[in-house]
């Protein structure tokens, strides 16, 4: 499978605690993006990759929210203490530059 | 903050007849994409046309843009049931990388 790889599917989690998500990109694409998702609402952009370079973060990625691509490769996005605000899709993406963006399935996060 | 925006919310449609959805943005552009979501998974990347194009197609989508008016527009013929998904219009604002979503139409075709 060449597509953009996204896991666990599903995690729920209690209110207070940390959780990790992976992503494993196309290999071949550069730039990978995180986008957090809430039922009703189109993707909101958090963060992205240029290789292992995090070039921009949103305001929406709290002091709570860390993100990882430390070999250019697959990347980490972390969430210390959730808070049930935190239950949604988190979605990441992947391409090369010029192209449109493939994404994985995503994460859904329900914080309990 | 919100760069596109599209139109209708949601729409319903008798399966063979056509729909379009539209979509409306703020900034100057490079491209804009259009993405179909099937509930509960993942964005598809299903067309990207750029500024100085006017129209594209593939299979049976027809996309338009016009940057005169900052508005695009997504035309699904002969629509079957499983057209039925949301679609998001997305845009990098000023030139930027990231795209930025609206909230979508969400299309539902009845049998």
């Amino acid at each position: 499978d060449t597509g953009v790889s996204q896991n666990p599917r599903h995690k729920i989690t209690k209110r207070g605690q940390n959780v990790t998500f992976r992503c494993d990109p196309i290999s071949e694409h550069n730039r990978l993006y995180w986008y957090r998702q809430t039922l009703g609402q189109g993707p909101e952009f958090l963060t992205y990759f240029q290789n292992e370079a995090q070039l921009e973060k949103s305001r929406l990625l709290s002091d709570r929210f860390s993100a990882e691509r430390p070999k250019g490769s697959f990347s980490t996005l972390e969430i210390q203490r959730t808070e049930q605000g935190d239950s949604a899709m988190y979605l990441c993406a992947s391409r090369q530059t010029g192209d449109g963006y493939t994404f994985g399935s995503g994460t859904r996060l329900t914080v309990v | 903050s919100q760069q596109g925006e599209e139109d209708p919310q949601a729409l319903s449609i008798q399966e063979g007849e056509n729909a379009t959805m539209n979509c409306s943005y703020k900034t100057s552009i490079n491209n804009l994409q259009w993405y179909r979501q099937n509930s509960g998974r993942g964005l598809v990347h299903l067309i990207l046309i750029r500024s100085n194009e006017r129209e594209k197609h593939s299979g049976r989508l027809r996309v338009t843009l016009d940057t005169s008016k900052k508005s695009s527009s997504l035309l699904i013929t002969a629509s079957r049931a499983a057209d039925t998904a949301s679609y998001f219009c997305a845009t990098p604002p000023n030139r930027d990388d990231k795209i930025i979503f609206g909230k979508g139409t969400r299309l539902h075709i009845l049998p």
